[in-house]
């Protein structure tokens, strides 16, 4: 069964500063990779999907890379707002059938005005 | 579109009362999804649906829970008799594709409580 870790599991920046957030799997034999941002008391709101296929895929000052080989996504955001700040899940897609979906318990994100 | 829209937002019931919870999908997606998700556990798949069909419900729990799809814009999931383990927040989500593993969107979620 794929499992999917997201370290470190809270983090603090000061705004204005670009961050990491990183994503491992243990199967490299994935479908695809979607990040998602919740913000407290809602669903989740997909940002980005990158396909087994792709390297990255870039949406405003957010960019999410994926190394299959090694098993690792990262979500960069640059020039961080509060407004960014929020509990961020990666979700791996199993490549068996196109029909699971493995989530990430999620790195909880504050920036600091 | 007014997005995936679920009800209540809150419900507060007694251990073994019958709670339903109700979801309207995005207008022409052809999946619908239903998860909880708890401090312990994250986020769990329940069951899903395509084309108003059950496809896979391995996840739920046990047989006091069960969903139904009547038609394209509309589905429940009840809890009968609901648990105080029960407690969570219960999400409902749509895709425009046939695959779990599709972009998925999220309702607000139905967080429920039972004493």
């Amino acid at each position: 069964k794929q499992e999917v870790t997201q370290i470190p599991a809270a983090l603090s920046v000061p705004e204005g500063e670009n961050l990491v957030l990183n994503c491992s799997f243990t199967d490299s034999a994935i479908y695809n990779l979607q990040w998602f941002r919740q913000d407290p008391g809602k669903g989740l709101t997909s940002l980005l999907l990158i396909q087994s296929s792709q390297r990255e895929q870039t949406s405003g000052r957010l960019n999410a890379s994926l190394d299959k080989s090694s098993g690792r996504s990262t979500l960069y955001i640059a020039a961080s707002q509060p407004g960014d700040s929020a509990t961020y899940l990666c979700a791996v897609g199993d490549q068996t059938g196109a029909n699971n979906l493995f989530f990430g318990t999620g790195t909880r994100l504050t920036v600091i005005p | 579109d007014a997005g995936v829209i679920q009800s209540p937002r809150h419900e507060v019931t007694e251990m073994g009362q019958e709670v339903t919870l109700r979801c309207k999908p995005i207008s022409g997606h052809n999946s619908l999804f239903w998860y909880r998700q708890t401090m312990m556990r994250g986020l769990e798949l329940l069951i899903y649906f395509n084309n108003n069909v059950p496809i896979d419900d391995s996840g739920m729990p046990e047989d006091r829970f069960s969903a139904k799809m009547p038609n394209a814009s509309f589905s429940t999931l009840k809890i009968q008799p609901s648990e105080p383990r029960d407690s969570a927040v219960y999400f409902c989500a749509s895709s425009p594709g046939q695959y779990l593993a599709e972009k998925l969107f999220f309702g607000s979620g139905t967080q429920l409580s039972v004493l």
